[in-house]
């Protein structure tokens, strides 16, 4: 069974304007974190930001927010003002377990999106 | 304060040749993961080394695949006798270990691009 699940496999949204990007996971640990990662076409990893299971306010990095709904198992990406650098895939993540215990990250398939001019 | 490094960055190799792949962590991070990333896909977890132990190997292929994570030096990704179907994109990751620390997150290196002919 799939454990990340984007729906999205491409988006696209108007510069400046603001897109959200979904995620849902599936997981029976209490304990786990979520990341989104950016991958632009020169192909490297971009860590954008991260939520805790247990954190109780939703994530934020600058232009980048984390819709968190623990009960529904979502934890979208909020892109704000959207530039055209931001065209690029994005990747949902999920680290089960406690943090004494290693980081075994389980990636979603990704979203591609697009900003237009 | 140097990222996680890679190389080489591309790498082609004919088929039934040994790729073998060097991934240096950030300073201070002693854990490393492998992710491969076939093209159209997610990334999938290989392997999680910390300095001269194994500690999770579950998604490494059973054969022709092998890691390491040696006291001194980087760590290497080997791939014997490679096949078509190892081309990929391979990133490696590097956390802390840092017990009740901020985010554990991995951070990515650019990737090793493997062609095989």
């Amino acid at each position: 069974a799939q454990k990340i699940t984007q729906t999205q496999p491409g988006m696209f949204v108007q510069e400046k304007e603001a897109v959200t990007l979904d995620c849902t996971y599936d997981t029976s640990d209490p304990s786990y974190g979520l990341f989104w990662y950016k991958q632009p076409s020169s192909g490297e990893m971009i860590f954008l930001i991260y939520q805790g299971s247990y954190d109780q306010q939703n994530a934020t990095e600058g232009r980048y927010s984390l819709n968190f709904q623990k009960a529904r198992k979502s934890a979208n990406l909020v892109i704000s003002a959207s530039q055209l650098g931001d065209s690029a895939m994005y990747f949902c993540a999920m680290r089960e377990g406690r943090r004494t215990s290693y980081d075994k990250v389980i990636f979603g398939p990704g979203t591609s999106l697009s900003v237009i001019p | 304060n140097a990222g996680v490094m890679q190389n080489p960055r591309h790498l082609v190799r004919r088929r039934g040749q040994e790729a073998r792949l060097r991934c240096s962590p950030m300073k201070g991070h002693s854990h490393v993961y492998w992710y491969r990333q076939l093209p159209e896909e997610g990334l999938k977890f290989m392997v999680y080394l910390q300095k001269e132990n194994i500690i999770d190997e579950s998604g490494m292929p059973k054969e022709r695949f092998s890691a390491e994570f040696p006291k001194e030096g980087p760590s290497i990704l080997r791939i014997q006798q490679v096949v078509r179907g190892d081309s990929a994109a391979y990133f490696c990751a590097s956390s802390p270990r840092i017990a009740g620390g901020s985010t554990d997150t991995q951070y990515f290196g650019p990737g090793t691009r493997l062609t095989v002919l």
